[in-house]
């Protein structure tokens, strides 16, 4: 499949156990966060956004926190799943280029 | 309803060479944007189309260029070709713009020999 990131940040999880990705964002002045998720050999998927307005946002088995005083960003997935192996990206816009600006992204493996 | 469709899947070029690369947006959707993915680079952002007008555009030479039809569909083009710029280059459509959930395609995998 495609390779997506040859140095990326990886996190290893057990099977069922709950995962957290952290990401730093950039600009103070950005309003909207988004978490995709990208598989090999497709494109990123939505997961999850929050506005600036709220610090956690929950979705089915996800969870979004807000720290905007370190701008900072989390992804929290609950019961790890073999499915859940990918690579996830954080996404920050809203500000005023009002261009939306990828992380590096994270590499989450899944351990049997 | 269908998702983001982006063609072609693949491509090879020679240095110099100019591409084209299309995207058709899920229905209704009217912002287009092209991204383009390395693995030293990341995600980054190369511009926005919405109702046929370049809205907002990332800081890419002028051999990248795009345009948007009346009925969304987009076309990204690279001119003068660079190794550098073999990537997968990636489009995302969404309703309004980029603060508002966003779908992407599968992108082209464009590699210049």
């Amino acid at each position: 499949g495609e390779s997506v990131g040859l140095h990326l940040p990886t996190l290893s999880v057990q099977e069922g156990d709950n995962s957290i990705i952290n990401c730093a964002y950039s600009n103070s002045a950005s309003d909207y966060f988004i978490w995709y998720k990208q598989e090999s050999g497709k494109g990123p998927q939505f997961i999850i956004d929050i506005r600036s307005n709220m610090d956690k946002r929950q979705g089915q088995r996800v969870t979004v926190l807000l720290n905007k005083t370190v701008k900072h960003l989390s992804l929290q997935i609950a019961a790890t799943q073999p499915g859940d192996s990918a690579v996830y990206f954080c996404a920050e816009g809203g500000n005023r280029d009002d261009k939306i600006i990828f992380g590096k992204g994270t590499r989450l493996h899944i351990l049997p | 309803k269908a998702g983001v469709t982006q063609t072609p899947r693949y491509l090879i070029k020679t240095r110099g060479q100019q591409v084209t690369l299309s995207c058709s947006p899920i229905s209704g959707h009217r912002s287009v944007s092209w991204y383009q993915q390395t693995p030293g680079q990341g995600l980054q952002f190369l511009f926005e189309y919405f109702s046929e007008t370049q809205r907002n555009k990332g800081n890419f030479p002028g051999r990248f260029s795009g345009r948007q039809f009346s009925n969304s569909r987009s076309e990204m083009n690279v001119s003068t070709l660079e190794l550098g710029d073999s990537a997968l280059y990636l489009c995302a459509s969404s309703l309004w713009d980029q603060n508002t959930e966003a779908f992407f395609g599968q992108g082209t995998r464009l590699t210049v020999v």
